[in-house]
Parts: C-alpha cells; sequence; structure tokens
C-alpha cells in the first residue's frame, strides 16, 4: 500500500539550515506538498508541486524532489519555525496521503 | 475573502453516526479545479486524509475508512457534509475541512477552517 515516510524529530540552531525529507513510492509520479501544524492551529500550506510556495510564505522556505523522497529546506531557521511539518501527496486513485509528521525543534 | 467552518456535535457515543457540516465562502465549488476535503488529527498524532468531493461532485474515501463515510455537497448551501457511521473512541479527533485546489499532478489543500475537536464517549 501507498505510504509517506518522514523521520519523526529533527533539531537545528536558530539561524541554521535544516532539511525535511519524505519517502514514497506516489513521490515518482505526483508531487508532494508540504504542511506546518503548530499546536491548536490548522495547518498551513508551505509549499506544493514539489517546490511552489504559496504567496505569504517567506522565502526560506523551499522544496524540492528527487526520485522517491521529497525534501523541504528551511534556511535561516526562525524561532516561529518550531512547528510539525507534514508531507501529503496523492497515488493514480485518488487516495491522499499524509506522512507521520517531522517535529522541528529549534534551538 | 476565503472562510471554510466546521460545525457538528463535540461529544458523540460509540456506534452512534458522527455528521459533520463544512460552510465555505470565497469560492465556488462548481469551478473546475476545486474541491473540499475532510482531514482530522487525533490528539498527539498525525495528520489523517479522510473523504474529498470536487467540482464535478466526483467523490474520494480514505481506502481505511471507505465503508464508514459519505461526503455530499449542498450547493445550495455551500455546504459539504461529512458523515462517519459507527463511531468508535478511536475516532477522537480535531476534524479539519479544508479548501481543494486540484491539478492534474498537483493537488494541495490551501484553505483551512480552525478545526472541531470531536470526542467519541459514553
Amino acid at each position: 500500500s501507498s505510504e509517506l515516510t518522514q523521520d519523526p524529530a529533527v533539531s537545528v540552531a536558530l539561524g541554521q539550515t535544516v532539511r525535511i525529507t519524505c519517502q514514497g513510492d506516489t513521490l515518482r509520479d505526483f508531487y508532494a506538498t508540504w504542511y506546518q501544524k503548530k499546536p491548536g492551529q490548522a495547518p498551513v500550506l508551505v509549499i506544493h508541486a514539489n517546490n511552489n510556495r504559496p504567496s505569504g510564505i517567506p522565502d526560506r522556505f523551499s522544496g524540492s524532489r528527487s526520485g522517491d523522497t521529497a525534501s523541504l529546506t528551511i534556511t535561516g531557521v526562525q524561532a516561529e519555525d518550531e512547528a510539525v511539518y507534514y508531507c501529503n501527496s496523492r497515488d493514480s486513485s485518488a487516495n491522499h496521503l499524509f506522512g507521520g509528521g517531522t517535529k522541528l525543534t529549534v534551538l | 475573502q476565503v472562510t471554510l467552518r466546521e460545525s457538528g456535535p463535540a461529544l458523540v457515543k460509540p456506534t452512534q453516526t458522527l455528521t459533520l457540516t463544512c460552510t465555505f465562502s470565497g469560492f465556488s465549488l462548481t469551478t473546475r479545479g476545486m474541491g473540499v476535503t475532510w482531514i482530522r488529527q487525533p490528539p498527539g498524532k498525525a495528520l489523517e486524509w479522510l473523504a474529498l468531493v470536487d467540482w464535478d461532485n466526483d467523490k474520494y474515501y480514505s481506502r481505511s475508512l471507505k465503508t464508514r463515510l459519505t461526503v455530499s455537497w449542498d450547493s445550495s448551501e455551500n455546504q459539504v457534509v461529512l458523515t462517519m457511521t459507527n463511531i468508535d473512541p478511536l475516532d477522537t479527533a480535531t476534524y479539519y475541512c479544508a479548501r481543494v485546489k486540484w491539478q492534474r499532478l498537483d493537488t494541495y489543500f490551501d484553505y483551512w477552517g480552525q478545526g472541531i475537536l470531536v470526542a467519541v464517549s459514553t
């Protein structure tokens, strides 16, 4: 069955760069989307179509894909970036999938 | 301005049917490439996609929950309704609805409601 795999947690020092990855076979055929989720708040779309940033999302957020792995990179991490990041995609049956989430801690 | 708002019961008893309503504004679900989706997050767990209805009134469901879910669209009221049968305490979660932008290989959820916490308990 289709699934998306993420590392459970990653930490980064303030101002440094962090990469969060998401692996799954469906990413070879369909774009990855990334959402930021903070406690008590609705998820926020930060990247779609692998590397497109919606308006209002800071340009320190970027995305990429290579083979079956998509990545979200935050360059110059800020304290407000501390959150859980979820990757998302779909398969050929329009079944949508979320990864297990990566908790980003800013040190 | 695009807005979505979830409504429904805060507490449901096991085995009952849960009905949630997503009332939206600022876009038309009849526009090609638009949709509304439902997603939930149990306490301390990951987001889980549940169902989606698109501009053509086509419906898509999570494989694991397909037998329990129904999504419907009331175009006269700009509402999308999700029903989930045979509710279990494991269905306790915050339920979100979100607008869908559907393109050929790129589907994303760009506006979200604030979510509604539904607890399942006797």
